[in-house]
């Protein structure tokens, strides 16, 4: 069965700081790998994808995560982040075939602060 | 404006009363998805619709109905089975297609058993 792990409940950073959310996920089978931002109150907005192709994913808001297979890994990173990113972030997995169904992580807590 | 809606945005229940979650896209998606988000335990899917007039159980869909009776719509009926019912409650809809699998969310549903 496939599950996705996202090992930090909470990161706190500074404002400008870089910042890496992990990612893994379990499965034996070729993944379609999301990472999706909550804020507060609101509902789920695409961060970005993995599909297929270049390893390297870049996003939205400057975020952008690279696909490891051999790791099985897809962490999301930013160079320098603003106090407008402090956010739930959640990564899904996706199997190929005909079902569009998504598993989440447990989602984590980027908390940036001045 | 193409998205998705939830209403109401917050609901007050007693127990042992059932209540109706609205869900409404005017994306033309074929594919509609109910999730329950709790504190730290991420997103779980409670049904899902690939097509008008069918519905399949996700991973914890005792203690909830759907109907699926157009395309547009994906209603959620928490009953009095639902032991645990105060969550947020979250709708997507996709497009049905192994390469365009963007799942879309609403702005979700407050519920709060009294």
């Amino acid at each position: 069965a496939q599950s996705v792990t996202q090992l930090d409940s909470q990161v706190p950073v500074f404002e400008e700081a870089p910042v890496e959310l992990r990612c893994n996920y379990s499965s034996s089978v070729s993944v379609y790998l999301f990472w999706y931002v909550q804020y507060p109150n609101q509902g789920l907005q695409l961060l970005l994808k993995y599909l297929s192709g270049s390893t390297l994913v870049k996003g939205i808001n400057g975020f952008e995560a690279e696909f490891n297979k051999s790791q099985t890994s897809f962490h999301l990173r930013k160079p320098s982040v603003h106090i407008s990113d402090t956010a739930e972030y959640f990564c899904a997995v996706r199997k190929g075939g005909a079902t569009n169904k998504l598993i989440f992580g447990t989602g984590t807590l980027l908390a940036v602060q001045p | 404006d193409g998205g998705i809606t939830q209403s109401p945005k917050y609901l007050f229940r007693k127990e042992g009363q059932n209540v109706t979650l609205s869900c409404e896209q005017n994306l033309n998606h074929d594919a509609m998805y109910w999730y329950r988000q709790d504190p730290g335990q991420g997103l779980r899917l409670i049904y899902y619709s690939q097509i008008v007039n069918d519905f399949q159980k996700g991973d914890i869909a005792e203690g909830y109905s759907v109907s699926r009776e157009k395309k547009e719509s994906f209603p959620l009926t928490v009953t009095s089975a639902q032991k645990n019912p105060t969550a947020f409650y979250l709708c997507a809809s996709s497009i049905v297609a192994p390469s365009t699998d963007t799942q879309y969310f609403g702005p979700g549903t407050r519920l709060t058993v009294l």
